[in-house]
């Protein structure tokens, strides 16, 4: 099936800095959600999005739902070494109503303290 | 309260046997969703329920049989697996509105399935 364009595929970061990271697709979507996953957990939701150019805010989170509303954006700020994990990217697209997500591949985020 | 619960949380099996995962919301949400993933890939859809209906099924082979008794509970049945089915098995669920659809999924903590 379809996937997202998620990048970068992994960061390697000092504790304190700020991360980027996006996903683009070529489709329209109305729902952009960004989670975050822990090794043998599930994914957890950070933040979700349903507006074009909705800027949200969750602590050091901050995702927007980019005006093409073919892309989205997640900035974490003053990384913590307990940010380490695997960032997704997923969202669905437009007139869909039967539920299915399309997952970016992750970003894997390493912080060195 | 946003919390969706998997039993068990890890299951060997033979390829001989039969078991079942299970999974629960008590959120209210209409669509409940099974989930594949293996390490360091995203999850891929296996199937979705929509008010207790089977509303997609991804092609998934007839050794996954899923199950959905009530709008809480989701079971995935399975018998005679194989080795490359070992993975995280996820279950999901989201809130439906009536002219969006389907909105925020939230995950319960898996099943790691490893098959023997």
């Amino acid at each position: 099936g379809q996937q997202l364009n998620q990048s970068p595929q992994s960061m390697f970061i000092q504790e304190g800095e700020d991360v980027s990271m996006n996903c683009t697709s070529s489709s329209i979507f109305n729902t952009w959600l960004w989670y975050k996953q822990d090794p043998g957990e599930g994914p957890v939701l950070l933040i979700a999005l349903y507006k074009a150019g909705e800027l949200t805010s969750n602590g050091r989170l901050t995702a927007q739902f980019g005006t093409t509303r073919k892309d989205s954006f997640l900035n974490i700020s003053a990384s913590i070494p307990s940010d380490v994990g695997i960032y997704f990217c997923a969202g669905r697209r437009r007139g869909s109503t039967l539920g299915r997500l399309y997952f970016g591949r992750g970003t894997q985020l390493t912080v060195w303290p | 309260d946003t919390e969706v619960t998997q039993t068990p949380k890890h299951l060997v099996m033979g390829m001989t046997n039969k078991k079942s995962l299970k999974c629960e919301q008590h959120m209210g949400h209409r669509a409940m969703y099974w989930y594949k993933q293996k390490a360091k890939k995203p999850p891929e859809l296996m199937f979705v329920y929509s008010y207790e209906k089977l509303s997609i099924n991804e092609s998934v082979p007839s050794r996954f049989s899923p199950e959905c008794p009530n709008s809480s509970l989701l079971n995935l049945h399975l018998h005679a697996l194989q080795p490359e089915d070992s993975a995280l098995y996820l279950c999901a669920s989201s809130q439906v509105l009536e002219k969006f659809g389907p909105t925020e999924a939230f995950f319960g903590q898996g099943t790691r399935l490893t098959v023997v």
